[in-house]
């Protein structure tokens, strides 16, 4: 049994661009969760996607936006990167109802840095 | 005022002690109530989870919740180096459900030899 995967660990961007996170779910997995993670603070919750639907969502602006394919995996997008974007992002994969969902196994994230 | 107050120390103590970790909470709602240990460079790992008021063990682990008091604590028996690490404790309403899981800010603890 393969466990959540990430990709990049590392990034650094300059403020006003583009990034793109990827996440490969835990083999068996249908739902995955996206937390924002800032130095020294609790994961904090972006949004959720089960079976390709986003299925939930965090106080976070569109700016940040998602997409799960058919094998699972997950993609995060953020636009007009800001300096507070600056953090480490969580994926999370689980088992899911689309209503109530089993453990979530998390990944090792990715550093993002922004300039 | 966050949702989930945790303490976030760093908390240093000898091998072999008894170690107490602990959060409030002012969201009456909550019903699931999770630890989580974050090593350094990787991701959360689920330690335990509690459903409501009560006590759960395991191993030299053990979780208390106290809705009374909106007051949830992780004990951590015979300590070890290897305990070394960030504790999260988190809570959801019902079970994961739409994935929003509320986290502390994380205490930081430190075993010594």
């Amino acid at each position: 049994e393969t466990g959540v995967t990430q990709s990049p660990t590392h990034l650094i961007k300059t403020r006003g661009q583009q990034v793109t996170l990827r996440c490969s779910s835990q083999s068996g997995h249908n739902t995955v969760s996206w937390y924002q993670q800032a130095l020294g603070q609790g994961p904090q919750f972006i949004f959720q996607y089960y079976r390709e639907e986003e299925n939930g969502r965090g106080n976070f602006p569109p700016r940040f936006s998602g997409l799960q394919f058919p094998n699972y995996s997950s993609e995060l997008n953020v636009n007009a990167l800001e300096l507070d974007d600056s953090a480490l992002y969580l994926c999370a994969s689980s088992s899911s109802s689309g209503i109530t969902a089993d453990t979530q196994y998390f990944g090792p994230g990715t550093r993002l840095t922004v300039l | 005022q966050k949702e989930v107050e945790q303490d976030p120390g760093p908390l240093s103590v000898p091998e072999g002690a008894i170690v107490s970790l602990n959060c409030t909470y002012s969201n009456s709602a909550f019903q699931y109530f999770m630890w989580y240990r974050q090593y350094s460079r990787k991701g959360p790992e689920l330690l335990m989870y509690t459903y409501s008021s009560g006590n759960k063990e395991d191993g030299r682990f053990t979780a208390q919740v106290d809705k009374s008091s909106k007051y949830i604590s992780l004990f951590i028996r015979d300590s070890q180096p290897s305990d070394s690490a960030t504790y999260l404790c988190a809570m959801s309403p019902i079970y994961n459900q739409g994935g929003k899981l509320i986290f502390g800010q994380g205490t930081e603890l430190s075993v010594k030899p």
